[in-house]
């Protein structure tokens, strides 16, 4: 089966750096996740990683580490609109292409 | 333009009433899905379909059939509604490349509020 843990809610200040940290457990894992979702809309995607490491895309970065079942999403500068839900997912092969998702954690980003 | 398109929004039922829940694509992703969102619980799916005419199962299908007639049209069947499916519903479609899904990107409709009474 496939375990996903994340923080249920974060706080942040405008213009600061942010950590989201998950783990999970999955069987025949084939990559990691991250979505954002707004209230009351769809998920978006950020990242994926796949193998060990970062993965930086502008203010966002993905980081994976597969020994240890370990990744977060890192925001830098933050702005307000950054407040919304971030949603951890991992996938793997176990009956199929699975992709489990977390919870989901709720950034609150404050002036 | 690239989307998800998922019918209805909004829809408020009774229980018994046999609905359906259209989704349809633009994309031609072979791989298409069906969510429930439940606070506190997450994205559960529900079904998927690899391509089509093939589909299996997800973590809570109980309640819920599917259908992949054509590439571009996933609809979900609710046979009898119950109140405990009454819940925010996503369908979303991937392209995909064997064991993976492709990329990972996930494209989501922008969800069916469904309330069962």
């Amino acid at each position: 089966g496939q375990n996903i843990d994340q923080p249920t809610e974060m706080t942040a200040t405008e213009g600061a750096i942010v950590q989201i940290n998950c783990t999970y457990q999955t069987s025949g894992f084939n990559g990691l996740f991250w979505y954002q979702q707004h209230a009351g809309e769809a998920p978006t995607f950020l990242s994926y990683n796949v193998l060990d490491g970062l993965e930086e895309k502008g203010r966002f970065s993905s980081f994976l580490s597969r020994s240890k079942g370990y990744s977060y999403l890192l925001l830098k500068e933050l702005q307000m609109k950054d407040s919304a839900s971030y949603l951890c997912a991992a996938g793997g092969t176990g009956g199929g292409n699975k992709l489990t998702f977390g919870t989901g954690t709720q950034l609150k980003v404050e002036l | 333009e690239a989307q998800v398109t998922q019918n209805p929004r909004y829809l408020i039922t009774v229980t018994g009433k046999k609905l359906t829940v259209t989704c349809s694509q633009n994309m031609n992703h072979e791989y298409m899905s069906w969510y429930r969102q439940d606070p506190g619980l997450g994205l559960r799916q529900i079904y998927y379909s690899m391509n089509v005419e093939v589909t299996d199962k997800g973590d809570v299908p109980e309640g819920y059939k599917v259908s992949r007639k054509e590439k571009r049209n996933f609809p979900l069947i609710l046979e009898s509604p119950s109140p405990n499916q009454t819940s925010l519903y996503f369908c979303a479609s991937s392209l995909t490349s064997g064991r993976a899904l492709g990329t990972g990107e996930l494209f989501f409709g922008e969800g069916s509020r469904l309330t069962v009474l």
